[in-house]
């Protein structure tokens, strides 16, 4: 299996405050990627990346920021979470030469903001 | 831009029983197929991919999926499902160059005893 962690794996807080999600990989693969899934929606892009500060928005990037400071690890972050963020979060990576199609994910985060 | 429709939400089947889950797409370039499956509280997993080549593709746990261009479908189907098949299973289509990749919304396939 592909070595992805994502932490918190879930998280409650409230509506204004910032929250932060790390996806970490052991594999050094180029590409990452952060989904939403929500019931009725199945996955969306958020924010991917393809290389080491090198970031670009997805579908539903709108509310949320990214950064890349090493290989293995990929931030999602809410500046001021809003309850239609709540949603479980996951984080995928590509093979490499396989560009983009994310082939293994995280176990998610659940994030519930009141 | 592409898009992919997954026609049933939630498909229960008896055990041992054959069951096909419906997936088309809608694309005005050459395009990639995928299924995934995701089982309760993790991630999802590559069950298999159409690039080019034969139409039928065969994945992980038994499952295939043959590439219809003409119908614009990509169907998974399963001979004799077990319990353990029950999962969300996701199609998704990206286009050749690599720059768009879209999931379907799912179905939920229960399997019964």
């Amino acid at each position: 299996d592909a070595g992805i962690t994502q932490s918190p794996r879930h998280k409650v807080t409230e509506t204004g405050t910032p929250v932060t999600l790390r996806c970490h990989q052991t594999e050094n693969h180029r590409y990452m990627y952060w989904y939403r899934q929500d019931p009725g929606h199945g996955l969306r892009l958020i924010h991917y990346s393809y290389g080491v500060k090198d970031t670009d928005k997805g579908e539903v990037s709108d509310g949320y920021s990214v950064s890349r400071s090493k290989t293995e690890d990929f931030l999602l972050t809410l500046e001021s979470a809003t309850s239609s963020q709540t949603s479980v979060y996951f984080c995928a990576i590509s093979e490499p030469g396989q560009g983009f199609q994310p082939q293994h994910f995280g176990d998610g985060t659940r994030l519930s903001i009141l | 831009a592409q898009s992919v429709t997954q026609l049933d939400s939630q498909v229960p089947v008896f055990e041992e029983a054959p069951v096909e889950l419906r997936c088309n797409y809608s694309s005005s370039v050459s395009v990639y197929l995928f299924w995934y499956v995701q089982y309760p509280n993790q991630g999802l997993q590559l069950l298999l991919k159409y690039l080019s080549g034969s139409t039928l593709v065969k994945g992980i746990n038994g499952f295939e999926a043959e590439f219809n261009k003409s119908q614009t479908s990509f169907h998974l189907r399963k001979p004799s499902v077990h319990i353990s098949d029950t999962a969300e299973y996701f199609c998704a289509v990206s286009d050749t160059a690599g720059n768009q990749f879209y999931f379907g919304t799912g179905t939920s396939l229960t399997v019964i005893p």
